[in-house]
């Protein structure tokens, strides 16, 4: 079994459109992130989850809205996209101060 | 901003040399942690140091922690053509709101054969 799990892997997509990545892990992990990694390999975080409470959120616009329905999932619904959101969007689940387990990754394209 | 800096941005060595990085950061932290990430790929854990912790083994790998100085390294020793990768740092900050998990900028390991 996967233990943090994003889909979809890739997505294409045109200017202006409402897309949403989704993510779930089966590790009973309170804390969620989302990462996004630009062209330069960057890793920022967007939004942290705490047992479905956002906890941090780093200055991302306002179009970027994470929604955690339960503990288990992180989703991540992105509207009006612009080309500047082209980028690799990771999800990863924590627990206290262990280790981060990490999604295989969203690759976005903007066209 | 970026809490780790990982310095050299790139490295390039022979197979069976070492390669060596090190990461610095700005705040006080619960652990430190090393991530690889092959090209295209997701990241795969490395290693997680403790703020009470100085040195940490794992195969291959050795992960220092220097708390006052505020920076790490990692060592990888006889280093192979799949360790080809970038290497990051992150730091589990400690803060009120929470654990942030902040990543460096990356270091690029080419390991030619």
């Amino acid at each position: 079994d996967t233990a943090v799990s994003q889909t979809p892997k890739y997505l294409v997509t045109q200017m202006g459109n409402d897309k949403s990545i989704k993510c779930e892990q089966n590790l009973g992990h309170d804390t969620m992130y989302w990462y996004k990694q630009d062209s330069k390999k960057f890793l920022k975080i967007m939004f942290s989850y705490n047992n479905k409470e956002l906890i941090i959120n780093e200055t991302v616009p306002n179009r970027f809205s994470p929604k955690s329905p339960d503990k288990a999932h992180l989703n991540l619904h992105i509207n009006s996209l612009e080309l500047g959101d082209s980028a690799v969007y990771f999800c990863a689940s924590s627990q206290g101060q262990s280790r981060a387990f990490f999604g295989q990754g969203t690759r976005l394209t903007v066209v | 901003s970026q809490q780790g800096e990982e310095d050299p941005q790139a490295l390039s060595i022979q197979e069976g040399e070492n390669a060596t990085m090190n990461c610095s950061y700005k705040t006080s932290i619960n652990n430190l942690q090393w991530y690889r990430q092959n090209s295209g790929r997701g990241l795969v854990h490395l290693i997680l140091i403790r703020s009470n912790e100085r040195e940490k083994h794992s195969g291959r790998l050795r992960v220092t922690l220097d708390t006052s100085k505020k920076s790490s390294s990692l060592l990888i020793t006889a280093s192979r053509a799949a360790d080809t990768a970038s290497y990051f740092c992150a730091t589990d900050a400690i803060s009120a709101a929470g654990n942030k998990l902040t990543f460096g900028g990356g270091t690029r390991v080419l390991v030619k054969p």
